[in-house]
């Protein structure tokens, strides 16, 4: 158990909704990221905060978006869904912003599917 | 720019075989190198780092060691088991400005042991 908690563990939606994926860092935490893992893309990082303000963008569409809370947990809002949205989120956290001697944690990942 | 190619799975071995998961990286400047395991239903763990050249990193039998000559990072063990079945991901590490690294993933590697 890494300490990192995601939910839903599962989701499934139709095209055109929005939904919302919550994450939790370990304790004591900072930064936050967010990655999308599918099939033909692989592990694609989206985007971080550290401490509740963004720090740095990845691959992130337009349609989604992110925010990290005063008790720094954090939501992925996706909207707009289409099919190729369907994919494992992951949620990662470390004590400090991205650097070779912080490591990454990883949530156990939220499992969406777009019909 | 930076990427990550690793072979393609999956990789199938006997229980006590020797593995080799090969990597080989495209990146501006000096990267760390990194591999992560996915098991089954969780999310990433760091499994072992390399931060300069001729570094070796090494966990639970598990070897790479940071060739710039080739810019390759390639895994193996020397006799796996069957718990060492999951998803394999090489990873590189570059400053992307000012203090903010960013992260690139290779596709990862399926590797299934059989008793």
């Amino acid at each position: 158990d890494s300490g990192v908690t995601q939910t839903p563990k599962h989701l499934i939606t139709a095209t055109g909704q929005r939904v919302t994926l919550r994450c939790s860092p370990r304790s004591g935490d900072l930064s936050v990221y967010w990655y999308q893992q599918s099939l033909d893309q692989g592990l694609q990082f989206l985007i971080q905060y550290y401490n509740g303000e963004e720090r740095a963008k990845g691959n992130i569409l337009e349609r989604f978006s992110a925010q990290q809370f005063p008790d720094l947990h954090s939501e992925l809002n996706l909207s707009s869904l289409e099919l190729g949205d369907s994919a494992l989120y992951f949620c990662a956290s470390s004590l400090g912003g991205l650097a070779v001697n912080n490591e990454q944690f990883f949530g156990p990942g939220t499992r969406l599917t777009v019909l | 720019g930076n990427s990550v190619t690793q072979m393609e799975g999956p990789v199938t071995l006997s229980e006590e075989a020797f593995l080799t998961i090969n990597c080989t990286y495209t990146a501006t400047g000096y990267p760390s190198l990194f591999w992560y395991v996915q098991y089954p239903g969780e999310g990433l763990q760091l499994l072992l780092k390399a931060t300069k050249a001729d570094d070796k990193g090494s966990n639970k039998g598990f070897e790479a060691t940071y060739r710039k000559e080739t810019t390759s990072f390639h895994l193996e063990k020397g006799s796996v088991q069957v718990s060492d079945s999951a998803v394999y991901f090489c990873a590189l590490m570059v400053r992307s400005g000012g203090s903010n690294y960013k992260l690139t993933f290779g596709k990862g590697t399926l590797l299934t042991v059989n008793p």
